[in-house]
């Protein structure tokens, strides 16, 4: 079936706008997870949805960034009043859940963002 | 709470030489461990994974890796390198609680040469 998909793949953007990324987790995956991947770093954790339980919001770097997860599928990540710093390939990824140990998460191509 | 060093930033190999990519974790319970592989602009895709059992673990493209508990390690390994194996390289750890996000190393850069 199909895998994980993101859009916009590239987004070039001014400082100051907000954005939205957008991610297609597999169907019948109940977690979805976005991450940062940032020019030289690893993948920088930043939110997690489970089913209908809250979200884990911990690895959010400021209240610039928020996210949410409709109907338990489709997710968006916004980002308002992007900064440079915001620059970097958001990954978004899923797995079958739920709570299942150690259960494989599938990783979509990334958007990525450039903020001028 | 976890975190993964690999120490080498980029490692370049013959084609047909054998490949070993280091990892280390610090988890304070039996962590689960990844190695996930990103070619240049795809997103990444798992290679082997480790939760229990056999401590020596194949995965896809002819590669393995071996969980030592003793030494906080799982390195990567592959005996004969092919062109189409140049990607970063990451390991990964995972909370031994069910689906957690994981934590990542920074990643290998592995160039392969003729």
């Amino acid at each position: 079936g199909a895998g994980v998909s993101q859009s916009p793949s590239n987004k070039v953007t001014e400082k100051g706008k907000d954005v939205e990324l957008r991610c297609d987790p597999i169907s019948g995956h109940t977690a979805l997870y976005w991450y940062r991947q940032s020019l030289g770093q690893g993948l920088e954790f930043l939110i997690y949805f489970q089913g209908n339980s809250a979200p884990d919001k911990s690895g959010l770097p400021s209240d610039r960034f928020s996210a949410e997860r409709t109907g338990g599928s489709v997710s968006t990540l916004t980002i308002q009043r992007t900064q440079q710093e915001d620059s970097a390939v958001y990954l978004c990824a899923s797995s079958l859940g739920p709570r299942l140990a150690g259960d494989t998460q599938y990783f979509g191509p990334g958007t990525r963002l450039t903020v001028l | 709470a976890q975190s993964v060093t690999q120490p080498d930033i980029h490692i370049t190999v013959s084609e047909g030489a054998s490949l070993e990519l280091r990892c280390n974790y610090s988890y304070g319970a039996t962590p689960y461990l990844f190695w996930y592989v990103q070619s240049p602009g795809q997103g990444l895709q798992l290679l082997l994974k480790y939760f229990s059992g056999d401590t020596l673990v194949q995965g896809i493209k002819g590669f393995e890796a071996e969980f030592k508990r003793s030494q906080s390690s799982f390195n990567l390994r592959k005996p004969s390198v092919h062109w189409s194996d140049a990607a970063e390289y990451f390991c990964a750890v995972g909370a031994n609680a069910g689906n957690t996000p994981l934590v990542f190393g920074k990643g290998t850069r592995l160039s392969v040469i003729a």
